[in-house]
């Protein structure tokens, strides 16, 4: 399973765009990313996933680079209710169909501000 | 559609007893999996069922147990209650064959252990 590194927080004010980097240079050619988001005493929440290029949909965009080694989720004019834990993965099919394989790192504490 | 169903939401044991946690996962998924959540350890998995069957399970003692019955409702036991198990409890459904994003988790049952 690819290790990913993600900042451990980051700090924005309301209606900027929010970019945290998720980095993965071990990923496999069968892996895709996928970003999960985790606001306080509930569970996580899929956001988004993708394999290369760009991924958009109506909550984030996901960049990713022609190398795969790192990817970019992007929140457009987040306001206070984008404050939450968010968590990059990576994993190929087989990893998905496995829980046990399903690895949540630390994540990325979103603090965002009025 | 309905969503992972957790109960109890909050719960209060004292150290020694037992507790019993429930999961209804969404409709037609045959994969529920459990984790425990604690500020020190993060997202810990403890067990993955998949058709009755338990398919993964994680490093915890004996002391945590689950089954999971004909209609994919699961339920988690801990025995002996430790402090260190107070932790958020997590539960989420899958259809268990893998693909995109996979994972619905519950709002999970906060175990506190005094």
């Amino acid at each position: 399973l690819a290790k990913t590194t993600q900042p451990i927080s980051m700090d924005s004010y309301e209606g900027q765009e929010v970019n945290i980097t998720c980095s993965h240079n071990n990923i496999a050619t069968n892996d895709y990313i996928t970003w999960y988001q985790q606001f306080p005493s509930q569970g996580p929440r899929f956001i988004i996933q993708g394999y290369k290029t760009k991924v958009t949909n109506e909550v984030a965009s996901l960049f990713i680079p022609a190398d795969r080694k790192s990817s970019t989720l992007s929140l457009p004019r987040v306001s206070l209710s984008d404050t939450a834990v968010y968590y990059c993965l990576v994993g190929d099919h087989l990893t998905y169909s496995s829980a046990s394989k399903i690895i949540f790192g630390s994540g990325t504490r979103l603090s965002i501000r009025p | 559609k309905a969503g992972v169903t957790q109960t109890p939401r909050y719960l209060i044991k004292t150290r020694g007893q037992q507790v019993t946690l429930s999961c209804s996962p969404i409709s037609g998924h045959r994969s529920v999996s459990w984790y425990q959540q604690t500020p020190g350890q993060g997202l810990q998995f403890l067990f993955e069922y998949f058709s009755e069957t338990q398919r993964n399970k994680g490093n915890f003692p004996g002391r945590f147990s689950g089954r999971q019955f004909s209609n994919s409702r699961s339920e988690m036991n801990v025995s002996t209650l430790e402090l260190g198990d107070s932790a958020l409890y997590l539960c989420a459904s899958s259809s268990g064959t893998g693909g995109s994003g996979g994972y619905t988790f519950g709002s999970g049952t906060r175990l506190t252990v005094v």
